[in-house]
């Protein structure tokens, strides 16, 4: 059974990073993408990037390039969203979502979210 | 980018009602186009793939047609637990995009 857990929420002045993990589980880790997206409270659904299985290729939003990184770590079936120079419309639930088939890849399974408050 | 339109915002039905959700791409995307259902506080949920395809574990009173810019979400046979905010979104080309909602309200 799929299962992608994300930890716990966060918060943050203006400014700083935060660091969002999601831990994988129930599959093999390096034959799926993985996706981050977003949502502001009260607001649609935001996609962010995409790292491929290998962890090499990432693709990432225009909105966000220069500030967020992907990463992954297999021996932990771990993958992490990095945002930086966090602002306050950077409040927003940050969901990892497991990506399917080709590069530009469907979403089968979601992990619980990720709540960061960005506040002085 | 490819922008998602989806119509009706919001919708009215009664338990038992059958809905049709529509999503239009600003440009041709194939069959490239996913549903996700959301509830209140809750992560989505992906109901549906590649247009048609239902996710594993999904009812099948959730269907999906189209392809190229117009498609469709069909639920039948509504129930108490199907009232939620529906997404689409497109996976033809980078960046990925959704559709900004229909939420679906009990009469």
């Amino acid at each position: 059974q799929v299962h992608l857990v994300q930890s716990g929420a966060e918060v943050k002045k203006p400014g700083a990073s935060v660091k969002v993990s999601c831990k994988a589980s129930g599959y093999t880790f390096t034959s799926y993408y993985m996706h981050w997206a977003r949502q502001a409270p009260g607001q649609g659904l935001e996609w962010m990037g995409i790292i491929n299985p290998s962890g090499v290729a990432t693709s990432y939003a225009q909105k966000f390039q220069g500030r967020v990184t992907l990463t992954r770590d297999t021996s932990t079936s771990t993958v992490y969203m990095d945002l930086s120079s966090l602002r306050s419309e950077d409040t927003a639930m940050y969901y990892c979502a497991r990506g399917f088939g080709r590069a530009v890849a469907g979403i089968d399974h979601w992990g619980q979210g990720t709540l960061v408050t960005v506040s002085s | 980018d490819i922008q998602m339109t989806q119509s009706p915002s919001s919708l009215s039905a009664s338990v038992g009602d059958r809905v049709t959700i529509t999503c239009r791409a600003s440009q041709g995307i194939s069959k490239y186009l996913a549903w996700f259902q959301q509830k209140p506080g809750k992560a989505p949920k992906s109901l549906i793939y590649d247009a048609s395809g239902l996710q594993s574990g999904v009812p099948s009173k959730f269907s999906g047609s189209g392809s190229g810019t117009d498609f469709t979400l069909t639920i039948s046979s509504l129930q108490p637990e199907d009232f939620a905010t529906y997404y689409c979104q497109q996976y033809n080309s980078f960046p990925i995009t959704f559709g900004q909602g229909t939420r679906l309200e009990i009469k």
